[in-house]
């Protein structure tokens, strides 16, 4: 348990369909992460948050929408998403956005659309 | 960030002590060394990270090269549960751009521990 939670674990979705993926941590910690790991490829950073301020969209298509209510929250809504979207969904908190500060990390969502 | 460059796969036995290399040639005065994890199914986890020193933790120890442009981590004893995929990564610390918080992540080294 990392104090990092994803929910959730698993989702199928059709391309004209709404949904939303949820994050919580329970660390007390101020910045907020949304990484995407596709099959056979390295994680790649989407979105970072800072005390609840969006300071990093790593040209990310507009189909991806995060959003982050408050510092223990963080969601990435997606809509009109294709195939090739299918991935494992990651979120991250750290306690700031400090370099050394060591990431924790929720178990993902693992994404497939159809 | 600077590169970094990890053999793709590696494979132990159970109770032995593994030795994962990391090659940084290219790694600047401010980077820090990160290690982390991804077990099956899991997310990333943090193992390590170190600057110059050597370093020692509960999960594993951090060896760096005098010239900083290596290190290795080692597990002392591979258990079943070490099987994983694991992750050198450089932090530039002064990187004035704010974007020093990054972690990049590569392919790593997966893990096979052998019972």
């Amino acid at each position: 348990e990392t104090g990092v939670t994803q929910t959730p674990r698993h989702l199928v979705m059709g391309m004209t369909n709404k949904k939303s993926l949820k994050c919580e941590q329970h660390l007390g910690h101020n910045a907020m992460y949304w990484y995407k790991q596709s099959a056979k490829k390295p994680l790649e950073l989407m979105f970072v948050y800072n005390f609840k301020e969006q300071t990093e969209n790593n040209s990310v298509p507009s189909r991806f929408s995060p959003e982050c209510p408050n510092s223990s929250h963080l969601f990435l809504h997606l809509h009109t998403l294709q195939p090739e979207d299918s991935a494992l969904y990651l979120c991250a908190s750290s306690q700031n956005r400090l370099t050394n500060e060591k990431l924790f990390f929720g178990s993902g969502t693992q994404l497939s659309v159809l | 960030d600077a590169k970094t460059t990890q053999p793709n796969s590696m494979e132990s036995n159970e109770e032995e002590p593994v030795h994962l290399p990391c090659n940084h040639s290219t790694i600047s005065g401010t980077d820090y060394i990160h290690w982390y994890r991804q077990l099956p199914s899991q997310g990333p986890e943090y193992v390590i990270h170190g600057l110059t020193s050597n370093v020692n933790n509960r999960m594993a120890s951090l060896a760096i090269a005098e010239d900083r442009k290596s290190s290795t981590l080692i597990l002392h004893r591979a258990t079943l549960r070490d099987a994983a995929v694991y992750y050198c990564i450089l932090r530039d610390e002064k990187n004035s751009g704010g974007s020093n918080y990054k972690l990049t992540f590569g392919k790593g080294t997966l893990l096979t521990v052998n019972p």
